[in-house]
């Protein structure tokens, strides 16, 4: 079954706001997080990931957090874009394992 | 570079017809294999999962199967498809190694009639 899920399952924002996709995730042995970007009708793609033996990494105009203390990671988008309008889903994965998808946020950019 | 593919992009399929979906790498070897289905408006659940050549894991009990039957070529099937088949299907790899993050490939939609 799912062990990651999301807070959201919509998110609607204006051009030039920043977003902030939220997730939470119940394995708590779990030591590699990566999030991604569905468009419609296409497979996910991947956008950053993280290690658990870091709590921040910046890609270009998104940042991932990771709260292991409350098993908590986000997906901060700067300056969002229509074209970032999608569905964002974090996954999880123990070494060893596969990759557990949690249920996607549908962002949505208004101009 | 390595590359997935994943064929037909959609499928019409009557109830109780068989099932093959194909899904093939390129570029990389020994890699780990994947089937995930993705219901509308909903996560991706994991079907089966496979580290060699036939060697399956199946994820959850259900009407399909899956096959390696050579290193970088994953097949899904089924013998008699059911309404509840229906919908995206996802072949993703990656490297056997570490963590890593997973490749996807574009889809097939899947309607089960």
């Amino acid at each position: 079954g799912e062990s990651v899920g999301l807070h959201l399952p919509t998110l609607s924002v204006q051009e030039g706001d920043n977003s902030i996709i939220n997730c939470a995730y119940s394995n708590s042995a779990s030591d590699y997080f990566i999030w991604y970007k569905q468009e419609s009708g296409k497979g996910p793609q991947f956008i950053i990931d993280i290690r658990s033996n870091m709590d921040k990494r910046q890609g270009q105009r998104v940042t991932v957090l990771l709260n292991k203390t409350v098993k908590h990671l986000s997906l901060q988008i700067a300056a969002t874009q229509p074209g970032d309008s999608a569905v964002y889903f974090c996954a999880e994965n123990q070494a060893g394992t596969a990759l557990i998808f949690g249920k996607g946020t549908t962002l949505s950019v208004s101009s | 570079s390595q590359t997935i593919h994943q064929w037909p992009a959609t499928l019409v399929q009557p109830v109780g017809s068989p099932l093959s979906l194909e899904c093939t790498v390129e570029g990389t070897s020994n890699p780990n294999l994947y089937w995930y289905r993705q219901a509308a408006g909903r996560g991706l659940q994991l079907l089966f999962y496979s580290v060699g050549i036939g060697q399956i894991s199946s994820e959850v009990p259900q009407n399909l199967s899956a096959s390696r039957p050579q290193d970088r070529q994953f097949i899904l099937s089924s013998k008699k498809l059911l309404l509840s088949d229906s919908g995206f299907y996802l072949c993703a790899w990656t490297k056997t190694t570490g963590n890593t993050e997973a490749f996807f490939g574009q889809g097939t939609r899947l309607t089960v009639v």
